[in-house]
């Protein structure tokens, strides 16, 4: 069964601290993806990789950075958190033949 | 503008009525057209997908596509009360996009028994 699991459900963080997010799927997929869902905001890509050490700016990448040093985990960091980054954030996966994403149970991070 | 339109709601209807959750776009782009379900603390899941225009059926629910007017649509007939969720629309398609999807604002539904 396909699985995307993301390190933490909640989190939260103080302003100023350095934050790390890790998602791991263990479907041998390629294309990787770090989404954050606010309320009236949708869905709004911020990082996506196709391979192991690539990486892509999404739509808003300002503020935060990626790692995938393997090819199973993929990693979003806040290099110093903000009140305005307090929000759920969403990891996918995707194989290559394949149109679906498959995502993680979300991790919902605080920043007071 | 965004991309992709789609009405929040929330929207809520008793047990058995047919839905339908709309969504528009702007970019002629788009070839894949996908409807996503989330469930209240849980990750979007694929629900239904089509390419191009037209009409795919699964079970109580159908999924239509008009590029034309750049709309696409997703009716639940004999709607549960565990069809309550939200639903995304995501699209996907065009030069340079890669696997990236756009997706909707979602639609958030309450079906009442």
């Amino acid at each position: 069964d396909v699985k995307v699991t993301q390190s933490s459900r909640y989190l939260v963080k103080r302003t100023g601290e350095k934050v790390f997010l890790e998602c791991v799927q263990d479907m041998d997929h390629e294309n990787m993806f770090w989404y954050r869902q606010d309320p009236g905001l949708g869905l709004r890509l911020i990082y996506f990789s196709y391979d192991v050490k690539m990486k892509e700016k999404g739509d808003i990448p300002e503020g935060y950075s990626v790692s995938r040093e393997k090819k199973e985990r993929f990693s979003l960091i806040l290099e110093s958190a903000s009140t305005n980054q307090t929000s759920m954030y969403l990891c996918a996966s995707r194989g290559p033949l394949s149109y679906e994403q498959y995502f993680g149970p979300g991790t919902r991070l605080t920043v007071t | 503008q965004k991309e992709v339109e789609q009405d929040p709601g929330p929207l809520s209807v008793p047990e058995g009525a047919i839905v339908s959750l709309n969504c528009t776009y702007s970019n002629s782009a788009f070839q894949y057209f996908m409807w996503y379900r989330q469930y209240s603390r849980k990750g979007p899941e694929l629900l239904m997908y089509t390419y191009s225009s037209g009409n795919k059926e699964d079970g109580r629910f159908t999924a239509q596509v008009d590029k034309s007017s750049k709309y696409i649509s997703l009716f639940i007939r004999d709607s549960q009360p565990s069809d309550s969720a939200t639903y995304l629309c995501a699209m996907e398609g065009g030069v340079g996009s890669g696997s990236r999807l756009t997706f909707g604002e979602g639609t958030q539904l309450t079906v009442n028994p």
